[in-house]
């Protein structure tokens, strides 16, 4: 298995724009998280989903963030409009249940908001 | 809201001696920790989980206890390499069986040549 792939891996962006980060977590994990981190606030989880459904979204900032997940294979973290403070690395983790908890996370997308 | 208190935020240590870093819980319900290391610019990875009937869990050169009374469990890192040096972070699991682990906010491991 290729792991947790997410895209893109840096992002560079001007503030007002949009921007959309991507995920694809494990096949036949039924869990996938959205982490931002910073050096100031750590990992912070932004939003979860358990079977494509949307169970806590209550670290989601406020309403510039949006996340969906159509299908068991893709999730986007969307940014509209983006600001300086958005900036930060924004991880995807995906897990399995009934296995284990422990969460396999993607290689991460820096996000720079100029 | 639960939480996860992890210390120190920083350690630094010499090539071969030890390291220790220990946090607690609020969720007397929790059942798993796990432990992920970061090395700079990548992704955290899982080094290593305990489950809550376990007390006591090793692997090589790391190894981590729990006391579930207390509400506290730790990592123990064993003649120690410059490559240990990295952010460990520990986590809980929330009960409910809901999946979502809590973080703790980090310990940036140093450990000198």
């Amino acid at each position: 298995d290729a792991g947790v792939i997410q895209s893109p891996r840096h992002e560079v962006t001007e503030m007002g724009q949009e921007v959309t980060l991507r995920c694809k977590p494990i096949s036949g994990h039924d869990y996938l998280f959205w982490y931002r981190q910073t050096m100031m606030r750590g990992l912070e989880l932004l939003i979860y989903f358990n079977n494509n459904v949307p169970i806590d979204d209550s670290g989601m900032p406020e309403d510039r963030f949006s996340a969906k997940m159509p299908n068991a294979s893709f999730s986007t973290l969307k940014i509209q409009p983006s600001e300086p403070r958005d900036s930060a690395v924004y991880f995807c983790a995906s897990s399995y249940l009934p296995s284990n908890y422990g969460y396999t996370f993607g290689s991460g997308t820096r996000l720079t908001v100029v | 809201g639960e939480n996860v208190e992890q210390h120190p935020s920083t350690l630094s240590v010499q090539e071969g001696d030890s390291a220790v870093i220990k946090c607690t819980y609020s969720d007397s319900a929790s059942n798993y920790f796990p432990w992920y290391k970061q090395e700079l610019g990548k992704r955290p990875q899982l080094i290593i989980d305990i489950r809550s009937n376990v007390g006591e869990k090793k692997d090589q050169r790391i190894a981590v206890t729990l006391n579930k009374t207390a509400k506290h469990f730790s990592l123990h890192i064993t003649e120690t390499q410059p490559e240990d040096s990295a952010v460990y972070f520990c986590a809980a699991s929330l009960s409910g069986n809901t999946g979502k682990l809590i973080f703790g906010q980090g310990t940036t491991l140093q450990v000198k040549p």
